[in-house]
């Protein structure tokens, strides 16, 4: 059973400060792997997927790496602002079916 | 159009109601989830519709009963609920078409039961 972990579980840093949010999973056979934002009583929002046979992802400010060998990924957001306050989640789809593995997320709140 | 849209955003419902979740998609994706996610909690995958038809379902009780009409559209129906059903219900969908599985998510149902 693939086990996805999230740490820390929570952080807090000054605007303007780079982001480093870490996921590890168990079972190195994933199809892809991807990064959520949810904000508080919404919907969760996709910011990245990763396929195995990728090793990093980038959007605008974000920029996710996949190391599958180790069963690691790591979010970096930069140069933070207040808006990127919000829970980040990381999810594993293990191999080419529906269900995917969470972890309990990444809580952030960035101070203006 | 790249939304997943739920109705209603918020419920209260007595454990003997019978009410109803929506979800419509109009993204032309074929795969269609309900989750339910508890207060500081990830999400956890109650039913996967694959082109309309129930792939999966994660030994969830009979009073949650899914029903997907058409590609577009995705309901649960509630029934006898448990106050410990209380939380927030999300659909989402994805195109199951290799390298486009991401999965596009609603905003919610907040369910509160009585």
């Amino acid at each position: 059973k693939q086990e996805v972990t999230q740490i820390p579980a929570a952080l807090s840093v000054p605007e303007g400060e780079n982001l480093v949010l870490n996921c590890s999973f168990t079972d190195s056979a994933i199809y892809n792997l991807q990064w959520f934002r949810q904000d508080p009583g919404k919907g969760l929002t996709s910011l990245l997927l990763i396929q195995s046979s990728q090793r990093e992802q980038t959007s605008g400010r974000l920029n996710a790496s996949l190391d599958k060998s180790s069963g690691r990924s790591t979010l970096y957001i930069a140069a933070s602002q207040p808006g990127d306050s919000a829970t980040y989640l990381c999810a594993v789809r293990s191999s080419n079916d529906y269900k995917l593995s969470f972890g309990a997320g990444t809580t952030v709140t960035v101070r203006a | 159009d790249t939304e997943v849209t739920q109705t209603p955003k918020h419920l209260v419902m007595g454990m003997t109601n019978k009410k109803s979740l929506k979800c419509e998609q109009h993204m032309g994706h074929r795969a269609m989830y309900w989750y339910k996610q508890k207060a500081k909690k990830p999400p956890e995958l109650m039913f996967v519709y694959s082109y309309e038809k129930l792939s999966i379902n994660e030994s969830v009780p009979s009073r949650f009963s899914p029903e997907c009409p058409n590609s577009s559209l995705l309901n649960l129906h509630l029934h006898a609920l448990q106050p410990e059903d209380s939380a927030l219900y999300l659909c989402a969908s994805s195109q199951e078409r290799a390298g486009s599985e991401k999965l596009f998510f609603g905003s919610g149902t907040q369910l509160s039961v009585l």
